[in-house]
């Protein structure tokens, strides 16, 4: 079974919006990360955020995690045509399994 | 080009034959993960090494799944007498030693059982 579960499930946006993501999961975790998958290729690492961090920037990408809560968001900020792509969430727990969340589609429109 | 390469990339088969899938990690990665996707879906956990050694197994793995690393190289991921339900995406990362960071993972090996 899948430890987390993204919200919303698809996003279509402007080009130029932010967009935003949520990861919700159920267990304790040492870190967060999230991966991109454009279609039919192979996930990409974005970002990692640790358990005792509550948010972390990366260029156009801002990560939050609230562990008492459970859950992570994802902002993409000023959105281009090729971020068009599947986020997925990645919950790591104490014994280093990798476990990945459904994902949230986003298609950014020109 | 994550330095992670699987082969082949694409496998067609008829149900009931065997297929072999092939992961060359990163050099230096002494992690190596398999992972299954189906369409929609997020990578499910299949198995990791640590080195030649397999620490851990998913429920996902049935009997007719295997995965090998004999040199702690390169990883084979076997499956026998495949189902239709086989059909998916299967993906290989690797991580390197003492990190608890990204995994790379390669463009996968998409699978398709008629």
């Amino acid at each position: 079974s899948q430890q987390g579960e993204e919200d919303p499930q698809a996003l279509s946006i402007q080009e130029g919006e932010n967009a935003t993501m949520n990861c919700s999961y159920k267990t304790s975790i040492n870190n967060l990360q999230w991966y991109r998958q454009n279609s039919g290729r192979g996930l990409v690492h974005l970002i990692l955020i640790r358990s005792n961090e509550r948010e972390k920037h990366s260029g156009r990408l801002r990560v939050t995690l609230d562990t008492s809560k459970k859950s992570s968001s994802l902002l993409i900020t000023a959105s281009r045509a090729a971020d068009t792509a599947s986020y997925f969430c990645a919950t790591v727990n104490p014994t280093s399994e990798l476990s990945f969340g459904a994902g949230t589609t986003v298609t950014v429109r020109a | 080009d994550t330095g992670v390469s699987q082969d082949p990339r694409h496998k067609i088969t008829k149900r009931g034959q065997n297929v072999t899938f092939r992961c060359d990690p990163i050099s230096e990665h002494n992690r190596l993960y398999w992972y299954r996707q189906t369409l929609g879906q997020g990578p499910e956990f299949l198995t990791y090494f640590q080195n030649e050694a397999q620490l851990e197994k998913s429920r996902l793995l049935s009997d007719r799944f295997s995965a090998e690393r004999p040199k702690g190289s390169f990883s084979t991921l076997e499956i026998q007498r495949t189902e239709q339900g086989d059909s998916a995406m299967y993906l290989c990362a690797s991580l390197g030693q003492g990190k608890t960071g990204e995994l790379f993972f390669g463009e996968g090996s998409r699978l398709t059982v008629l």
